[in-house]
């Protein structure tokens, strides 16, 4: 089954204690993307990564880092997390960028995280 | 960078009648311009897509418009069902995507 595998799906965390949420997808996309969704401001995205060691800010990249060294997997990175990370982060991936038009963004079913 | 405005944030229904979502977006570099569904607990799930070489695109009680010069872009539901309550996100693309901040439908019985 094409999936997109996100852990954990919930954690709650003490602030500085660096944690990793991993991702990883089965179809062999290209394409891969963090976004955090707060209630009322909608999906904003972290990092997204255009293919294997390429990886780049979005619009909210503070206090995060990524690495993409397979193509299957992107892992989410908090060195230091605070309780204003306390969110709802999702993975995404497409076998293109989503500029393209062409091709569907696949996303997982999420991590909650609790930093306090 | 781009900006989408979606309104309403909550709208709420009643069963078999239609319900209208509206995105506005700044960049008119963008060119895609896909509607999200997200279920509670799930991640959210592509249910239209529209480019900016087409004004509207119909897929069964679904449909999207799109006014390029005006800037802004809606989804339309017909004959509404208990199942098509969730939050609706709309998005536009230029490179990556932007979101709007979603709109809670409630479908009454």
């Amino acid at each position: 089954e094409a999936q997109v595998t996100q852990n954990p799906r919930y954690l709650i965390t003490v602030t500085g204690k660096k944690l990793t949420v991993t991702c990883s997808q089965n179809m062999n996309h290209e394409y891969m993307s963090w976004y955090r969704q707060d209630p009322g401001l909608g999906l904003r995205q972290i990092y997204y990564s255009m293919n294997v060691e390429v990886t780049d800010k979005g619009d909210v990249p503070e206090g995060y880092k990524v690495s993409r060294k397979e193509k299957r997997n992107f892992p989410l990175i908090l060195e230091s997390p605070s309780p204003n990370q306390t969110s709802l982060y999702f993975c995404a991936s497409s076998l293109k960028p989503p500029g393209t038009g062409i091709y569907e963004q696949y996303f997982g079913p999420g991590t909650r995280l609790t930093v306090t | 960078g781009e900006n989408v405005e979606q309104h309403p944030s909550t709208l709420s229904v009643q069963e078999g009648d239609s319900a209208v979502i509206k995105c506005t977006y700044s960049d008119s570099a963008s060119n895609y311009f896909p509607w999200y569904k997200q279920e509670l607990g799930k991640g959210p799930q592509l249910i239209i897509d529209i480019r900016s070489n087409v004004g509207e695109k119909k897929d069964q009680r679904i449909a999207v418009t799109l006014n390029k010069t005006a800037k802004h872009f809606s989804l339309h539901i017909t004959e509404t069902q208990p199942e098509d309550s969730a939050v609706y996100f709309c998005a536009a693309s230029d490179d990556g995507l932007t979101f709007g901040k979603g709109t809670h439908l409630i479908i009454q019985p």
